[in-house]
Order: structure tokens, then C-alpha cells, then sequence
């Protein structure tokens, strides 16, 4: 059964630039969770997918941008990147586990650096 | 109101000792604490979940003890091995507006000495 996949792994971009980030959610899942986590903090909410619309938001702007497709994959973009912007985003796909409960799985993480 | 806080931000326990970390909430609408294990270069991984209509919950050497009164819940990692060595991080969940949020904790990495 696999896992949350992510790609890239690895990125380096320069200020200004734009970046795509890939994701396949675990079998099953239909919602995808985007979040990033910088270096020495937890994860932060970036934005949620279902059924191919953003259902809720985080505190990010809209150089943020995200997609579903009918597949349930997801990308994360990101537009004129800051040098704030380098940090580890990770993906997670929910579904409900047990107990009822709604679980969050995440991927590996695609890691950017922006200089 | 949407703050988990979750101390102490490292700590260095002795294999076989008993590592203790806590967390704290304010909304009492959260119904799903999880508690996620994380090594370097790997995404968070799901190590053991509660609901607050339960004290504790234990599974093998990792215990969730949760006090709804207090708001407060923590992991508690008996005989603790040096393959735990990790940053692990606490976060609390709820049904909101069509969906499921999560609130993650500032993560705590814990070293296991040898």
C-alpha cells in the first residue's frame, strides 16, 4: 500500500523564481493537506483540497496556490519566492482510521532552498 | 484559542529512562490529539492518537495520558532507546466548516544517549 508520495525531494531556486511541487495521496485518500515547516518549528496549515476545490486556508498569501486533480494528486505553487519561502512542505492525504477518527499521513517532504 | 503548546523544546534522556512530553490547548472544541514522530529528512509519522472521552492510552513502550479538565495531554515513551531519538510533535483536531483542522505543537526533539 503506498504511502503519500511527494516530488521533488530536493530544490534550489533563486528569489523571484516560481516553483511546482508534486503529490499522490495514500490509496484511498480523496483530501489532500498541504503544509510547510520551516527549519526547528512545527508544521503550518497552508491550504486543503477536496473534491478539486481549496476547502480551507491558512495564513498564507496568495503567492500560494494549490490544485487537485480528478485523480486526487495535488501540486503546490509558488509564485515570486522569497528567501523566507525555503522551508520543508510537506503533503498529507486524510482518511479516516481507527476509531473514526479523521488521520493525517504525510509524504517525505520536498525540500526548497531559495537563495 | 487555536495554539497548541508543547514543552520542553529538547530534551536528553538515558536509554531506559522515561521520556515525558507535554502539551496544552484552549479550544475545547478539539476531539483528536495525535502525537507524530519525526526523524531528519522524513516527514511526521503517526505514533499514537486520543480522544478526550479516554484517560490514557498505551501502546507498547508510547502512553498518552490526557486531562480534559486541565487541557492538557503528553507522551510518555517508557525504556526509551536510542532509535527514538527524534523530534516528535503533539496536535490537536477538529471538525470545522465542512472539514478537519489540525493544530500542530512547536515540536520537541529528544536525544537518548547510549
Amino acid at each position: 500500500d503506498a504511502g503519500v508520495t511527494q516530488s521533488p525531494t530536493h530544490l534550489i531556486k533563486t528569489r523571484g523564481q516560481q516553483v511546482t511541487l508534486r503529490c499522490s495521496p495514500k490509496s484511498g485518500h480523496d483530501t489532500v493537506s498541504w503544509y510547510q515547516q520551516a527549519l526547528g518549528q512545527g508544521p503550518q496549515f497552508i491550504f486543503q483540497y477536496y473534491e478539486e476545490e481549496e476547502r480551507q486556508r491558512g495564513n498564507f498569501p496568495d503567492r500560494f496556490s494549490g490544485h487537485q486533480f480528478p485523480n486526487y494528486s495535488s501540486e503546490l505553487n509558488v509564485n515570486a519566492l522569497l528567501l523566507g519561502d525555503s522551508a520543508l512542505y510537506l503533503c498529507a492525504s486524510s482518511g479516516f482510521g481507527e476509531e473514526g477518527a479523521n488521520v493525517l499521513t504525510f509524504g517525505a517532504g520536498s525540500r526548497l532552498t531559495v537563495l | 484559542q487555536q495554539q497548541v503548546k508543547q514543552s520542553p523544546q529538547s530534551l536528553i534522556v538515558q536509554k531506559g529512562g522515561i521520556s515525558i512530553i507535554n502539551c496544552a490547548y484552549e479550544n475545547t472544541a478539539f476531539d483528536y490529539f495525535p502525537w507524530y514522530q519525526q526523524f531528519p529528512g522524513k516527514g511526521p509519522a503517526l505514533l499514537i492518537a486520543i480522544r478526550p472521552d479516554v484517560s490514557e492510552k498505551k501502546e507498547g513502550r508510547f502512553t498518552i495520558s490526557f486531562n480534559k479538565s486541565a487541557k492538557q495531554f503528553s507522551l510518555h515513551i517508557m525504556d526509551s532507546q536510542p532509535g527514538d531519538s527524534a523530534t516528535y510533535f503533539c496536535a490537536a483536531s477538529r471538525y470545522t466548516s465542512g472539514t478537519y483542522k489540525y493544530i500542530f505543537g512547536t515540536g520537541t526533539r529528544l536525544k537518548v544517549l547510549a
